[in-house]
């Protein structure tokens, strides 16, 4: 599976928009982008993920670029239970397919 | 998406001792995975259990240490087998489902070895 790069720790205040951004240079033609957020010593959420397409759900909204080498997770509007620790995976999603979890961002919403 | 529920919760146990975790889905899974979650760090996944056949290891984990069971296609079982304090993670299962498959995750076991 592709390797994927994420920023250590962002900022977001309350109400605004937090977009995280991915790089996943070496992805295939294959592989999906997941993202997964993991609140303090809870299991991992699914959020959402994508193929090529942009995609939206009643979570966020998940931006790829055309060349499918980076992504943008955007929560549209932050609250401070958003503050956790947000993992950028991308994986074939086969049937043999395995979650491979880098060190993610921290987000912390801030009131 | 899956519900899935994991016991116990936490355990603290004595170094030497074996203990073995739960994960019960509300729905039939082909696929179960168990992942370690080492204090502060990110998760690593440890075996994939399928029903009817034997745990797929990943590299650095051996069924000797961490045997798995997987009765029925919404049970399994962790084992964590002659503890020591290196042990003490967090154990999370998860099972996949949908097309792409995506993976979702039980609240987790904390474990403390003393």
């Amino acid at each position: 599976d592709a390797k994927t790069t994420q920023p250590p720790s962002m900022d977001c205040a309350e109400g605004r928009a937090a977009n995280l951004p991915c790089n996943h240079s070496t992805i295939s033609g294959n592989e999906y982008v997941y993202w997964y957020r993991q609140i303090h010593s809870q299991g991992p959420q699914y959020i959402i993920h994508g193929l090529k397409n942009n995609e939206t759900n009643e979570m966020a909204s998940l931006i790829i670029t055309e060349d499918r080498k980076s992504s943008t997770l955007i929560l549209p509007h932050a609250t401070l239970r958003d503050t956790a620790v947000y993992y950028c995976i991308v994986s074939s999603g086969g049937s043999n397919y395995k979650l491979t979890f880098g060190k993610g961002t921290l987000l912390t919403v801030n009131p | 998406s899956a519900v899935i529920s994991q016991k116990p919760s936490r355990d603290i146990c004595q170094r030497g001792t074996s203990l073995t975790i739960q994960c019960q889905v509300d729905s039939q899974v082909t696929m179960m995975f168990w992942y370690r979650q080492q204090p502060g760090q990110s998760l690593t996944l440890i075996a994939t259990a399928n029903q009817g056949s034997e745990a797929t290891y990943e590299s650095g984990f051996v069924i000797d240490k961490f045997p798995i069971s997987r009765p029925n296609l919404t049970f399994s079982t962790l084992t964590v087998s002659n503890m020591s304090p290196e042990d003490s993670s967090i154990y999370l299962c998860s099972v996949a489902g949908g097309s792409p498959e995506t993976q979702y995750f039980g609240p987790g076991t904390r474990l403390l070895v003393l």
